[in-house]
């Protein structure tokens, strides 16, 4: 089955810790998205790629970090320097190509982090 | 600039009561498109549907509708004979036409819980 898949699911860490957060999809999509989510609230672009090796920075990039060494691949990784990192974080694919900005995106499960 | 409005926080119906959710955007762009996705509590974001902003028919799916106006700047969503299985947050979105940015806005969404 093609999906998107992000583990964990629920994520402790203490504060001072970097974590990282995997995302994979097996739908041969270019493009990739990290969204964080607060309780009551919208999603937040935090990171997005359009092409392996390439990343740019969304409207909350701070204290976060992303690479894209593979198609399938979008690891994000969540820095000391996120002042409040508890949130729920969502990964997403699009076709992209062309059609990279306006084509819909698919999201995963995501992933719920808890700084204790 | 772009922005989604959701005015219903929440919204509580008995269960076979048709419920409309409402989704207000602001855009100077001539093309856009707009989206309605669905949040259960497993907390995926589940894609319903997506309109490009040259497309003012309506449109129906099984027990959904979805209302397109250019003229008042809505995109509402209806559930005809809501079922408790509708229970989830659902949030209107909004993409700009030319590519560059890639960013989608969401608005607040709207919480529907559907009582048997």
């Amino acid at each position: 089955d093609g999906g998107i898949t992000q583990s964990p699911k629920y994520l402790f860490r203490k504060e001072g810790q970097n974590v990282t957060l995997s995302c994979e999809q097996n739908l041969n999509h270019d493009a990739m998205y990290w969204y964080r989510q607060d309780p009551g609230q919208g999603l937040r672009l935090i990171y997005y790629s359009q092409i392996v090796n390439d990343f740019q920075k969304g409207d909350i990039a701070e204290g976060y970090s992303v690479s894209r060494e593979k198609k399938e691949s979008f690891p994000l990784t969540v820095t000391s320097a996120q002042k409040n990192p508890t949130a729920f974080y969502l990964c997403a694919s699009s076709i992209g190509g062309l059609l990279i900005g306006t084509d819909t995106q698919y999201f995963g499960p995501g992933t719920r982090l808890t700084v204790l | 600039a772009q922005k989604v409005t959701q005015a219903q926080t929440e919204i509580s119906v008995v269960e076979k009561e048709d419920v409309t959710l409402d989704c207000v955007y602001e855009t100077r762009d001539t093309t856009y498109y707009l989206f309605w996705y669905k949040q259960p509590p497993s907390g995926e974001l589940v894609f319903l549907i997506r309109r490009n902003s040259f497309d003012e028919q309506n449109e129906i799916s099984g027990r959904y509708s979805w209302n397109f106006q250019k003229s008042t700047s809505s995109f509402n969503f209806t559930i005809t004979a809501s079922q408790v299985v509708d229970s989830a947050v659902y949030f209107c979105a909004l993409i700009k036409g030319d590519s560059s940015a890639s960013k989608i806005i969401f608005g607040s969404g709207t919480r529907l819980s559907i009582r048997p």
